[in-house]
């Protein structure tokens, strides 16, 4: 197994903002795609953004555009999630997930995950 | 509305094969290979194949296919401790993300 574990996940009210972390260790981050999913309560697994090894492209799920940023510090062997303008419908369980070598766009090893409640 | 599509549900006893589906299009499935994930009650989810490849500690009763627009997910002498959901995944061109089925249900009767 390679960890991943994720940190910040809180109860926030409508409108404020989050800041969720996962760090990596065991593996040579700077080599992989890193990628957040969620699952809402109840609900399947979303996509939620992802980014490139070395931060250069970020790729979003419509529904966060323009509130959501995720950054990497990979001197740190950590990935980020800053979540601003947080709605009601933004709560669930946060999950961080590494790609793999050989395949675009898949995760390969998955996060414990962090619990995001937006509620007033 | 998710845009892979996967069975609500399948179900099957110990010992059986069961296929799972997912189904997609040119700009997804038809591009790129597909991630199978397992999902056992609400818990952190589990890579059990990666394209054709099995991660280490995968029992090589599941394998993984792909034809056109189509994923399949085969497990073949199914164990108890295979009941959980399954959702597929690949990349998608035309939208610029990643995309998820909405996830098959496996109960082992």
């Amino acid at each position: 197994e390679v960890p991943l574990v994720e940190s910040g996940g809180d109860l926030v009210q409508p409108g404020g903002s989050l800041r969720l972390s996962c760090a990596g260790s065991g593996f040579t981050f700077t080599s992989y795609w890193m990628t957040w999913v969620r699952q809402a309560p109840g609900r399947g697994l979303e996509w939620v953004a992802s980014i490139k090894e070395d931060g250069s492209d970020k790729y979003y799920v419509d529904s966060v555009k323009g509130r959501f940023t995720i950054s990497r510090d990979n001197t740190k062997n950590s990935l980020y999630l800053q979540m601003n303008s947080l709605r009601v419908e933004d709560t669930a369980v946060y999950y961080c997930a590494r790609g793999t070598l050989t395949i675009f766009g898949v995760a390969l090893y998955w996060g414990q995950g962090t619990l995001v409640i937006v509620s007033s | 509305q998710s845009a892979l599509t996967q069975e609500a549900s399948v179900s099957g006893t110990v010992g059986q094969k069961v296929t799972l589906s997912c189904s997609g299009n040119s700009n997804n499935i038809g591009s790129y290979a597909v991630g199978w994930y397992q999902q056992i009650s609400h818990g952190a989810p589990k890579t059990v194949m990666f394209g054709n490849s099995l991660p280490s500690g995968i029992p090589d009763r599941f394998s993984a296919s792909q034809s056109g627009t189509t994923a399949s997910l085969t497990i073949s002498g199914l164990q108890p401790e295979d009941e959980a959901d399954y959702y597929c995944s690949t990349w998608d061109y035309s939208l610029s993300a990643q995309v998820f089925g909405g996830g098959t249900k496996l109960t082992v009767l």
